[in-house]
């Protein structure tokens, strides 16, 4: 079975700061991995995905983050906090096959919070 | 391209009463899932459609959750009786292809969700 775990259910950065969002995931094949932001009272958006190739993925709003096979990892980071970066972020897997083929599983979320 | 439309909204029901929400998927997805999301958690999916056909339910619970999907297009999900822990947004997504997940396609887009308070 698939899990994904988000280390810290809370961040908090300046404005003009790194932003660093944890994500370790468990799959028994390769995997699939997305980021997905959700501001309040809104559905999820796809800020970016790992499928193949390029371990490096950049994403929309400045995002990216990085496949590390070996440390089973998908952090994502984006290089100075906006504003209106405040929202939940969501890592999840999917399986390139299986039964879990096509199915998201999600970590528990981090919400980041901006300081002025 | 129209987004995934979900209705209704927000709802406030008693336990014990019913209630339906509704999804009409991205044109042409053939895949359409709901989730369940408590406040506090990440989304969980409930059920994943493949036009018409179930692929997976082993998390719906099936003694108060239905749902179907007639004719491949749009899909309803219906709770009854409610209970209180059933409090969540309910999520509806759809994705257009079957093949794996690329670099460029077969995304999964999510609705806004409606928001459910059973009181």
């Amino acid at each position: 079975a698939q899990s994904v775990t988000q280390l810290g259910s809370h961040v908090s950065v300046s404005e003009g700061a790194l932003v660093l969002l944890r994500c370790n995931y468990s799959s028994s094949v390769p995997p699939y991995l997305f980021w997905y932001v959700q501001y309040p009272n809104q559905g999820l958006q796809l800020l970016l995905k790992y499928t193949t190739g390029a371990t490096l993925v950049k994403g929309i709003n400045g995002f990216e983050a990085e496949f590390k096979k070996s440390e089973t990892s998908f952090h994502l980071t984006k290089p100075s906090a906006h504003m209106s970066d405040a929202a939940e972020y969501f890592c999840a897997v999917a399986n390139a096959g299986g039964t879990s083929y096509g199915k998201l599983t999600f970590g528990q979320g981090t919400i980041l919070t901006v300081h002025p | 391209e129209a987004g995934v439309a979900q209705s209704p909204r927000y709802k406030i029901i008693e336990k014990r009463q019913s209630v339906a929400f509704w999804c009409n998927p991205i044109s042409g997805h053939a895949t359409l899932y709901w989730y369940q999301q408590i406040l506090g958690q990440g989304p969980k999916l409930l059920i994943q459609f493949q036009n018409n056909g179930v692929v997976d339910d082993s998390q719906l619970p099936k003694d108060r959750f239905s749902a179907e999907r007639l004719k491949g297009v749009d899909s309803t999900l219906k709770i009854q009786p409610a209970k209180l822990e059933d409090s969540a947004v309910y999520l509806c997504a759809s994705r257009g292809g079957t093949k794996p997940f690329t670099s460029s396609g077969n995304t999964i887009y999510f609705g806004e969700g409606s928001w459910l308070t059973v009181v």
